[in-house]
């Protein structure tokens, strides 16, 4: 079973509101992250968690906070978003790390987030 | 220079045709290699890792040339259902993440 699971699947919010995406995994991988991918672009990474613990976050502005309650659930709570944020939101998970040796990902069928 | 670069696309085939992509990669510390499919508004889909000898998958066939740092990926007898687009992702050692091509559509026509 590779499954990743992602909730909620569309998700509309106004600039004040507060929301959450959730994924979550039950493969036992210990490496999950979060993209953002606009459309006719590739999926560009915001944060790794490994072991639970952020290990990259790339420069992505603080209305945006993951959270990896444990090794099989990943959040990332929106706060104050901007219409220009609006996109595909994946979460992906790998065994290990990408760059060692168990490091395929699987990802989840993404949440698309609309911001008025 | 991108850190992976594709073929810019887009590849519009007749069904039954053959059709190849490549992939280069400008980082000699890659180490892991992957072609995923993406349909239109859905996620990426892992159609195959990418072996230094080769590997192939029923019609589907990668290769992996590091002397000169790029993947391929050989669509034979093309369906209908393969029009997608094609992602290219490498993942550097130690890097903790992955780098993406910017992805090859294929549209397969009747």
């Amino acid at each position: 079973d590779t499954e990743v699971t992602q909730t909620p699947k569309h998700l509309v919010m106004g600039m004040t509101n507060k929301k959450s995406l959730k994924c979550e995994q039950h493969m036992g991988h210990r490496a999950m992250y979060w993209y953002k991918q606009k459309a006719k672009k590739p999926p560009e990474l915001m944060f790794v968690y490994s072991y639970e613990k952020l290990s990259i976050n790339e420069s992505v502005p603080s209305r945006f906070s993951p959270e990896c309650p444990n090794s099989s659930l990943l959040n990332l709570h929106l706060h104050a978003l901007q219409p220009e944020d609006s996109a595909l939101y994946l979460c992906a998970s790998s065994q290990g790390l990408a760059g060692g040796r168990t490091d395929t990902q699987y990802f989840g069928p993404g949440t698309r987030l609309t911001v008025l | 220079r991108k850190e992976v670069e594709q073929d810019p696309g887009p590849f519009n085939v007749p069904e039954g045709a053959t059709v190849a992509f490549n992939c280069t990669y400008s980082n000699s510390a890659s180490q892991s290699f992957f072609w995923y499919r993406q349909d239109c508004r859905k996620e990426p889909k892992l159609l195959m890792s990418v072996y230094s000898s080769g590997n192939e998958d029923g019609r589907f066939t990668a290769q992996l040339n590091r002397a000169s740092q790029y993947i391929s990926l050989l669509i034979r007898d093309s369906k209908l259902s393969d029009s997608a687009t094609y992602l290219c992702v490498v993942n550097r050692a130690g890097a903790g993440k992955s780098t993406f091509g910017d992805g090859t559509t294929l549209t397969v026509k009747p």
